[in-house]
């Protein structure tokens, strides 16, 4: 089954404690992203990959980092966290626009992070 | 650079009765328009895109789309909704130029309520 798997599902943390959240993909897919979800924000992006071992800022990057060292897997780092991260977090994956396939963006289930 | 506005953060509608939730976007480049759900506790899920050619985009669940690029509008509509169809719509668009990013901007969702 085509899927986007995102472990743990649910965490609770405290400030300062580093933490890894890991995201796979079975599709093949190039292009990986990362997503928080706050109440009444929306969705706004963290970091993505175009392809293995490229990374890049999204628009709320602080506090977060990534690395791409396979194609499959794409996890965010968070080194230091604080309670300003307590959020949903979502990983998601497409094919890329350089490949002229189809623009659909795949979502994981997402981890409820909670920093205390 | 994108943006994207939902105009109704939330709509409480009776089962069985239409609904439309709107959402308005702003790009200095043509674009790619998306509408995804998110059920309860749950990842989002794609309902349909406009990519290109007709207008009028239909997805999954007989929801459907259209597309005025006049209004700058991709508005989302169902005629007769379900209790099943309680969930967070999101809006989202994508730069549609050659090669050009995956990255999707979100719009703040709405919450629909569908009541008996």
């Amino acid at each position: 089954e085509a899927q986007v798997t995102q472990n743990p599902r649910y965490l609770i943390t405290v400030t300062g404690k580093k933490l890894t959240v890991t995201c796979s993909q079975n599709m093949n897919h190039e292009y990986m992203s990362w997503y928080r979800q706050d109440p009444g924000l929306g969705l706004r992006q963290i970091y993505y990959s175009m392809n293995v071992e490229v990374t890049d800022k999204g628009d709320v990057p602080e506090g977060y980092k990534v690395s791409r060292k396979e194609k499959r897997n794409f996890p965010l780092i968070l080194e230091s966290p604080s309670p300003n991260q307590t959020s949903l977090y979502f990983c998601a994956s497409s094919f890329s626009g350089t490949s002229g396939r189809a623009h659909t963006q795949y979502f994981g289930p997402g981890t409820r992070l909670t920093v205390l | 650079a994108q943006s994207v506005t939902q105009l109704d953060s939330q709509v409480p509608v009776f089962e069985e009765a239409p609904v439309e939730l709107r959402c308005n976007y702003s790009s200095s480049v043509s674009v790619y328009l998306f509408w995804y759900v998110q059920y309860p506790n749950q990842g989002l899920q794609l309902l349909l895109k406009y990519l290109s050619g007709s207008t009028l985009v239909k997805g999954i669940n007989g929801f459907e789309a259209e597309f005025n690029k006049s209004q700058t509008s991709f508005h989302l509509r169902k005629p007769s909704v379900h209790i099943s169809d309680t969930a967070e719509y999101f809006c989202a668009v994508s730069e549609a130029t050659q090669g050009g990013s995956e990255k999707l901007v979100f719009g703040k969702g709405t919450k629909l309520t569908v009541n008996p």
